[in-house]
């Protein structure tokens, strides 16, 4: 079936330094491709999306990037801040009903 | 906002009860959706469900139902609650589909299965 590969499962850096999650998706299929934090204890919320007919959209020190040949999309996090850590998803969507989530990247980042 | 509200925020039951797990959103959107989370599983979709008393099963529907009498309330049940149901549950909303939509989630319900 169709399934998203999120690596690494667990990502340390320092204040300042620049982060990146990587996800591969099987469903050639999907269109839409949307990033969620989950804060300790809080809901998964929405930090940014991006469409199959779009390869980067950023906003301020976030960006995502999509290759569809190859499969890949990628969270990319600059100048990273102590209130970044948290668990981020992955997710893909053919723009059926099911949204496809990777198992999750665990960000610290350390003071 | 959208404004996803899970009934409890713990939950602590016996093996073989009945649970209900509640969900209300305030957004008038059409599809809602339920899903566990487990360390290292991210989010695993239940059911969900499109319009009122349509649902569909997802990927792991094995021992729970739902139900969505009105378009705001979706619920889960556990039939005959088992430890291995010991998680976190996790309601979501989206609009209709077309062209993806981003989904809002509750603030989850951790329960326990004793």
């Amino acid at each position: 079936g169709e399934n998203v590969e999120q690596h690494p499962s667990t990502l340390s850096v320092q204040e300042g330094d620049s982060a990146v999650i990587k996800c591969t998706y099987s469903d050639s299929a999907s269109n839409y491709f949307p990033w969620y934090k989950q804060e300790l204890g809080k809901r998964p919320q929405l930090i940014i999306d991006i469409r199959s007919n779009v390869g980067e959209k950023k906003d301020q020190r976030i960006a995502v990037t999509l290759n569809k040949t190859a499969k890949h999309f990628s969270l990319h996090i600059t100048e990273t801040q102590p209130e970044d850590s948290a668990v981020y998803f992955c997710a893909a969507s053919t723009g059926g009903f099911k949204t496809i989530f990777g198992a999750g990247t665990r960000l610290f980042v350390k003071a | 906002d959208v404004k996803v509200t899970q009934s409890s925020r713990y939950l602590v039951k016996r093996t073989g009860e009945k649970v209900f797990l509640e969900c209300v959103q305030d957004m008038d959107h059409e599809n809602m959706f339920w899903y566990r989370q487990d360390p290292g599983l991210g989010l695993r979709l239940i059911y969900f469900s499109y319009d009122v008393k349509m649902k569909e099963k997802g990927d792991i529907p094995e021992g729970y139902s739902v139900s969505r009498e009105k378009k705001e309330r979706f619920s889960l049940i556990l039939e005959s609650a088992s430890t291995n149901q010991t998680s976190m549950y996790l309601c979501a909303s989206s609009q209709r589909v077309g062209r993806g939509q981003p989904q809002h989630f509750g603030d989850g319900t951790r329960l326990s299965i004793l």
